[in-house]
């Protein structure tokens, strides 16, 4: 079964909105999640990241917002541009281990 | 140029054939993985390499199979044992830093079967 629940599957948003996603997961021995981000017909390449020590990270437009207590972590895309359209990928993985658990992914469309 | 080169592109596939996908790296990272994506399920481990000549199934091993004869190189076969061959596959690497497991990705192959 999926380690990472991800959601919503797809999302609409007009250019300048917020864009959000929202992950969750069970094994508390996960200690780092990423986000990819996805073009179609390319591979994900790493957006942005954080560790559980830390409530959020920012980095440009992207936001990652961490609740450990719940369990779930999130990507708010600011001021939502066309080129931000992408298929995006929440994941998570624990220390020692090289494996990634992915999210089923959140399909972005960004109308000009 | 640095990266991960996966070949080829586009691969179609008869029923009952074996196939092999080629994934190389110049990025000197000592773990390799192959990921299976299907529209909906994100991407799912099929098998992941940590150093040379060793490898580990994922989670969706079953009608797959790889080796790991050099660093650079992790070849994946679909064999046909696999029932639902069809889909986009990704290789990934990533250096060893000792808990941050970040992927590179390659440009990925689509395989089908016809």
């Amino acid at each position: 079964q999926q380690q990472v629940k991800q959601s919503p599957q797809s999302l609409i948003v007009q250019k300048g909105g917020i864009s959000i996603i929202n992950c969750a997961y069970e094994n508390t021995a996960f200690d780092y999640f990423p986000w990819y981000q996805q073009f179609p017909g390319k591979g994900p390449a790493l957006l942005i990241a954080i560790r559980p020590d830390v409530s959020e990270k920012k980095e440009g437009r992207f936001t990652i917002s961490f609740n450990k207590s719940a369990k779930q972590f999130s990507l708010h895309i600011m001021d939502s541009q066309p080129g931000d359209s992408a298929t995006y990928f929440c994941a998570a993985s624990m220390g020692g281990d090289y494996k990634l658990s992915f999210g089923a992914g959140t399909t972005v469309t960004v109308r000009a | 140029d640095g990266g991960i080169t996966q070949s080829p592109k586009y691969l179609f596939r008869k029923e009952g054939q074996n196939v092999t996908l080629s994934c190389e790296q110049n990025l000197n990272h000592d773990a390799m993985y192959w990921y299976r994506q299907d529209p909906g399920q994100g991407l799912r481990l099929i098998y992941y390499s940590q150093i040379v000549n060793d490898f580990q199934k994922g989670d969706i091993a079953e009608g797959y199979s790889v080796s790991r004869e050099k660093k650079e190189s992790f070849p994946l076969t679909v064999t046909s044992a696999q029932k639902n061959p069809t889909a986009f596959y990704l290789c990934a690497s990533s250096p060893d830093r000792g808990g941050d497991t970040e992927a590179f990705f390659g440009q990925g192959t689509r395989l089908t079967v016809v």
